[in-house]
């Protein structure tokens, strides 16, 4: 049974320009999850995406954008790359569209990205 | 609002001794509390979740915690520490709806042998 997977691993950008990346939920999962984690930091909550439809936002500027498909699985998206956007992005899943609290969420193993 | 604090940002204990990583929240309604571990270059695993009902939860591999809603905290502690605990642990709440999740910033912790 596959876990939540993340492409790619890692992934290097230069400023101003745009990046997807890529996640596909543990198997049986409907909702995913989207953080940034800062190095030395904990992971920022981005937004969750339900039924093909963003569901809840973090504190975030609109340059990140999402999409979830039919099958579950989800891009991140953001445009015009700043210095700052460098980070781990975490995909996490779980079921059934419900709050966080019954459901544990699953997380993959982050995209690396780095902006020059 | 949901906010997590962990104190202390490094932790070493030698092995066999007790781990205590320290967790306070703040919350306008009761929270729902977990504690992940991240080991390096991977994702979060889920160690031990509190909802509702008995207060002391018990996790995987011997950690536990204990939810006291008068100190608003969820301190995680394990009796004698392994090697293999060595990593970075986080503490998190969410609000019952449940839709937005809130990380403290981390403890590493670390096993002296």
């Amino acid at each position: 049974d596959a876990g939540v997977t993340q492409s790619p691993t890692h992934l290097i950008k230069t400023r101003g320009q745009q990046v997807t990346l890529r996640c596909s939920p543990k198997s049986g999962h409907d909702t995913v999850s989207w953080y940034q984690q800062a190095l030395g930091q904990g992971p920022q909550f981005i937004f969750q995406y339900y039924e093909e439809e963003e569901r809840q936002r973090g504190n975030f500027p609109d340059r990140f954008s999402g999409h979830q498909f039919p099958n579950y699985s989800s891009e991140l998206n953001v445009n015009a790359l700043l210095l700052g956007d460098s980070a781990l992005y975490l995909c996490a899943s779980s079921l059934a569209g419900r709050g966080f609290g019954n459901q544990p969420q699953h997380f993959g193993d982050g995209t690396r990205l780095s902006i020059l | 609002a949901q906010s997590v604090t962990q104190l202390g940002s490094h932790v070493s204990v030698s092995e066999g001794a007790l781990v205590l990583l320290r967790c306070n929240y703040s919350s306008s309604v009761p929270p729902y509390l977990f504690w992940y571990v991240q080991y390096p270059n991977q994702g979060l695993q889920l160690l031990l979740k509190y909802t509702t009902g008995a207060t002391l939860v018990k996790g995987i591999n011997g950690f536990e915690a204990e939810f006291k809603k008068s100190e608003t905290s969820f301190h995680l502690t394990k009796p004698s520490a392994h090697m293999s605990d060595a990593a970075e642990y986080f503490c998190a709440v969410s609000d019952p709806t449940g839709n937005q999740f809130y990380f403290g910033t981390g403890t590493s912790l670390t096993v002296i042998p």
